[in-house]
């Protein structure tokens, strides 16, 4: 298995409150993506990076931001949750931008 | 922008049976192509992808599919199911710096 972790795997939080999930790889690849996945809707990309720093918006970005300070982390932003952000969110990483991506086991959040 | 449609979102299906699961797509740009499978409380995992090449790719467990260019498709077919093939398999485009995954469509195998 390809060694990604996301952490928290599950997270309970009040609206207003700011959010950070964490990916972690270690298979050096260079591009990032965050998705969440919603009944009747599969997977979004909310935010993808090709490199330290270099990050872009996928489909949903809005009130989500992300950052990636090293190869190996990614972090997911929700400065402000809101119920319609209760998902289960999903890392992946590839080697390349039009490859298959390996997905990390995901984190359910819950916004009350 | 590229979009993903996976024509139905239940099929059930007798153990043993073969299986079609539809995936329809449309972009402007040279595409890749690739089928998923989720299993309950689990990431997605790569059965199968098209980068080029032969239209027809096989993948892991049995199962293949088809690229059709003219028809935009890229069904998955399985000649013979098993119980643990129950799963939500998605299907997936890339290209021109924008991917998409399809609603998924959930397989239910029943004995």
């Amino acid at each position: 298995d390809a060694g990604i972790t996301q952490s928290p795997r599950h997270k309970v939080t009040e609206t207003g409150t700011p959010v950070t999930l964490r990916c972690h790889q270690t298979e050096n690849h260079r591009y990032m993506y965050w998705y969440r996945q919603d009944p009747g809707h599969g997977l979004r990309l909310i935010h993808y990076s090709y490199g330290v720093k270099d990050t872009d918006k996928g489909e949903v970005s809005d009130g989500y931001s992300v950052s990636r300070s090293k190869t190996e982390d990614f972090l997911l932003t929700l400065e402000s949750a809101t119920s319609s952000q209760t998902s289960v969110y999903f890392c992946a990483i590839s080697d390349s931008l039009y490859n298959e991506q390996f997905f990390g086991p995901g984190t359910r959040l819950t916004v009350l | 922008a590229q979009s993903v449609t996976q024509l139905d979102s239940q099929v059930p299906v007798f153990e043993e049976a073969p299986v079609e699961l539809r995936c329809n797509y449309s972009s402007s740009v040279s595409v890749y192509l690739f089928w998923y499978v989720q299993y309950p409380n689990q990431g997605l995992q790569l059965l199968l992808k098209y980068l080029s090449g032969s239209t027809l790719v096989k993948g892991i467990n049995g199962f293949e599919a088809e690229f059709n260019k003219s028809q935009t498709s890229f069904h998955l077919r399985k000649p013979s199911v098993h119980i643990s093939d129950t799963a939500e398999y998605f299907c997936a485009v890339t290209g021109n710096n924008d991917m998409r995954f399809g609603a998924g469509t959930r397989l239910t195998v029943k004995p």
